[in-house]
C-alpha cells in the first residue's frame, strides 16, 4: 500500500459526460501528479500540482482540468468525454521540496470506461 | 525532449533463470533522475528504485540489481533467480531537473513472464 488513495476504483459513463476523479496524497506529500495509462499511448504525465498551485502540464487535453485543495487532495475533471478517454488514471504524490527530488508513489488508479 | 526506450516488449523465461530488462534514455539535461516501476497484474504501480544522474554506482537489492551507465545512456534492471511472483510489466522512467516540472516520462514497458 503506497498511502495514496484514489476514488472511485471504477467508473463507467457515456460519451459527452463529465466525471471527477479524486486523489488523496500520502501524508506529508505536497506534490500531486496525474497520469493516464492507455493501450495506445502508454503511461503519460498529465499535470502536476505543488502545495495548491499548478506546477507543470504534460499531455493534458483542454477538456481536462485539475485542482489541488488546501487539504492537498486533488481532483481531475474530465469533460465532454470521448471513447478514446477510456483509460486507467493514476494519481501519484511525492514530497518534492525545493532542490530535492523524491520518488513518486502511485495510487491504485481509477479505471474509466466511456461507452 | 526526453525519451525512454524499452525495446523488449515481452520476455518469457523459466523460473530461476536470470533476466535483464533494458532501458535506454535520451535527455539534454545534465541532471536527471531514472526510475523503475513494477506493475503486477493487479494494476498498481510499485516504485522499485530511483537513480540520480550524478550517482553512477550500481545497486543491488536482494535478487534485484540495476546497472546505470551514462556513457551508453542505459539503466538496465536484472532479476536474479527469477520467481513467478516477478511476473509483471516493468516500466523505466525519466525526469529532468530543469524547469521544475517533475512529470515522469515512461517507456512503453516490458512484460515479463516467469513460467513455473
Amino acid at each position: 500500500d503506497s498511502g495514496v488513495t484514489q476514488t472511485p476504483k471504477h467508473l463507467i459513463t457515456a460519451t459527452g459526460q463529465r466525471v471527477t476523479l479524486r486523489c488523496s496524497p500520502r501524508s506529508g506529500d505536497l506534490s500531486v501528479y496525474w497520469y493516464q495509462q492507455s493501450l495506445d499511448q502508454g503511461l503519460q504525465f498529465l499535470i502536476q500540482y505543488y502545495n495548491g498551485e499548478e506546477r507543470a502540464k504534460g499531455n493534458i487535453l483542454e477538456r481536462f482540468s485539475a485542482q489541488q485543495f488546501p487539504d492537498l487532495h486533488s481532483e481531475l475533471n474530465l469533460s465532454s468525454l470521448e471513447l478514446g478517454d477510456s483509460a486507467l488514471y493514476f494519481c501519484a504524490s511525492s514530497i518534492r521540496d525545493r532542490g530535492l527530488f523524491h520518488e513518486q508513489y502511485f495510487g491504485p488508479g481509477t479505471r474509466l470506461t466511456v461507452t | 525532449a526526453q525519451k525512454v526506450t524499452q525495446a523488449q516488449t515481452e520476455i518469457s523465461v523459466v523460473e530461476k533463470e536470470d533476466v535483464t530488462l533494458d532501458c535506454v534514455y535520451e535527455t539534454r539535461d545534465t541532471t536527471y533522475y531514472l526510475f523503475w516501476y513494477k506493475q503486477p497484474p493487479s494494476g498498481e504501480l510499485v516504485f522499485l528504485i530511483r537513480r540520480n544522474s550524478f550517482d553512477e554506482q550500481n545497486e543491488i537489492s536482494g535478487r534485484y540489481s540495476w546497472n546505470f551507465q551514462k556513457s551508453t545512456s542505459s539503466f538496465n534492471f536484472t532479476i536474479t533467480a527469477s520467481q513467478v511472483v516477478d511476473s509483471a510489466v516493468y516500466f523505466c522512467a525519466l525526469s529532468e531537473e530543469g524547469g521544475g516540472a517533475d512529470g515522469l516520462t515512461f517507456g512503453k514497458g516490458t512484460h515479463l513472464i516467469i513460467q513455473p
